[in-house]
């Protein structure tokens, strides 16, 4: 079973609204990052948020961590039709290990 | 886009038969890696290598054999293939270790196996 779980599993929005996603975890992390999957493609890492960091920012992106409730949420804004994709979170506990959530699917419709 | 190549793209073969993936790198990383995405279940490890020759298990590691004889190359090889490792399979690559200096993934763009 996941350690990690992404809710919503899919969110469908206009372009131009903001995509929020939320990733929950169960163990102390080192570290959460975030990957987009288009389809039918690998995944592609889009920003990395240490432990001691609560909230991080690349261009239309806003990563926030509250390890005090083990969850991180990622913002997408003024969303476009390229932001199409899954959404990953993926953490490292102990050991040489990353975890990955289920997933986001996002829809932007133009 | 890191230089990474999956092959091959995809691949249908039947239940008992070997099969190997190669994943080929050009970037010199250290470390490569072999995931497994099925729904439901998110990417799971494989196997993974932190050099020429050292490789280790991952989680899904039962039915998989791994290989790396040059730093650019892992091979992931299905001694004989089950229907319950159809799937697609992920390559990815790290400069560091994972959690050490918290270095990214790169991934390529992924086998799709079918074992019929």
């Amino acid at each position: 079973s996941q350690q990690g779980e992404e809710d919503p599993q899919a969110l469908s929005i206009q372009e131009g609204e903001n995509a929020t996603m939320n990733c929950s975890y169960k163990t102390s992390i080192n570290n959460l990052q975030w990957y987009r999957q288009n389809s039918g493609r690998g995944l592609v890492h889009l920003i990395l948020i240490r432990s001691n960091e609560r909230e991080k920012h690349s261009g239309r992106l806003r990563v926030t961590l509250d390890t005090s409730k083990k969850s991180s949420s990622l913002l997408i804004t003024a969303s476009r039709a390229a932001d199409t994709a899954s959404y990953f979170c993926a953490f490292k506990a102990a050991g040489n290990k990353l975890t990955f959530g289920g997933g986001t699917r996002v829809l932007v419709k133009p | 886009d890191a230089g990474i190549t999956q092959s091959p793209r995809h691949k249908v073969t039947e239940t008992g038969t070997p099969v190997t993936l190669r994943c080929h790198q050009t970037e010199n990383h250290r470390y490569m890696y072999w995931y497994r995405q099925d729904p439901g279940h998110g990417l799971r490890l494989i196997h993974y290598s932190y050099g020429v020759k050292d490789t280790d298990k991952g989680e899904v590691s039962d039915g998989y054999s791994v290989s790396r004889s040059k730093t650019e190359d892992f091979l992931l090889t299905l001694e004989s293939a089950t229907s319950s490792q159809t799937s697609v399979y992920f390559c990815a690559i790290s400069e560091s270790r994972l959690g050490q200096d918290q270095s990214p993934l790169h991934f390529g763009n992924g086998t799709r196996l079918t074992v019929t």
